[in-house]
């Protein structure tokens, strides 16, 4: 069975923190995804990454870094957050561009607050 | 500007009878497109993927259609069970590789 998973599902931070979020794919996928979901306006991508250390922005990609240093985990990086980052972070994965019409893998998500 | 849009309103129905929601987007092109399902406080999961060559795809009770034309997909459940209420999103992946876009999503509730 295929599985994203997400370091947690909920985390409150401090406005100023540096906040890690971390996700996992075991399906050797080679595409991975970072979302955010707020209520009215659906997933926005943030980011994505088609390789280990390659990245490309997503729509969203302001007060946000990502790193890839492995191909099977993917971690968004917020640097300084701030309270308009508190949403529903979702990771995704998928396989390689040559079909680039399979399915994305959701994780969880994790709900992130921002104080 | 790009758009994709599914009617904001819940979609409230009863057992039995069959559930039509509506994905309409504007300045995409898109190869294919694909519905998901997503249950409160979960990721999405993956229901249906239609390409712009074809006209329905099936699976079970769940139907979908893509209008190129219309730059429109239907997506429909039959037979509706309590067990579908949850919310529907549709995606597709716009003219910049890896670039998804989704909706922001119908929910379905389906009363006994």
């Amino acid at each position: 069975d295929v599985k994203v998973t997400q370091s947690s599902r909920y985390l409150v931070k401090r406005t100023g923190e540096k906040v890690f979020l971390e996700c996992v794919q075991d399906m050797d996928h080679e595409n991975m995804f970072w979302y955010r979901q707020d209520p009215g306006l659906g997933l926005r991508l943030i980011y994505f990454s088609y390789d280990v250390k390659m990245k490309e922005k997503g729509d969203i990609p302001e007060g946000y870094s990502v790193s890839r240093e492995k191909k099977e985990r993917f971690s968004l990086i917020l640097e300084s957050a701030s309270t308009n980052q508190t949403s529903m972070y979702l990771c995704a994965s998928r396989t390689e561009r040559a079909s680039s019409t399979d399915t994305q893998y959701f994780g969880p998500g994790t709900r992130l607050t921002v104080l | 500007s790009q758009k994709i849009e599914q009617n904001s309103e819940a979609l409230n129905i009863q057992e039995g009878k069959t559930a039509t929601l509506t994905c309409n987007y504007t300045n995409y092109s898109p190869a294919y497109l694909q519905w998901y399902r997503q249950d409160p406080g979960r990721g999405p999961v993956f229901l249906l993927l239609i390409r712009e060559n074809e006209k329905e795809k099936r699976k079970e009770r769940l139907k979908v259609t893509f209008d190129t034309t219309l730059k429109q997909s239907l997506f429909h459940i039959t037979a509706s069970q309590p067990a579908d209420s949850a919310t529907y999103l549709c995606a597709l992946e716009a003219d910049s590789w890896g670039k998804f876009q989704f909706g922001a999503g119908t929910q379905v509730v389906v009363t006994p």
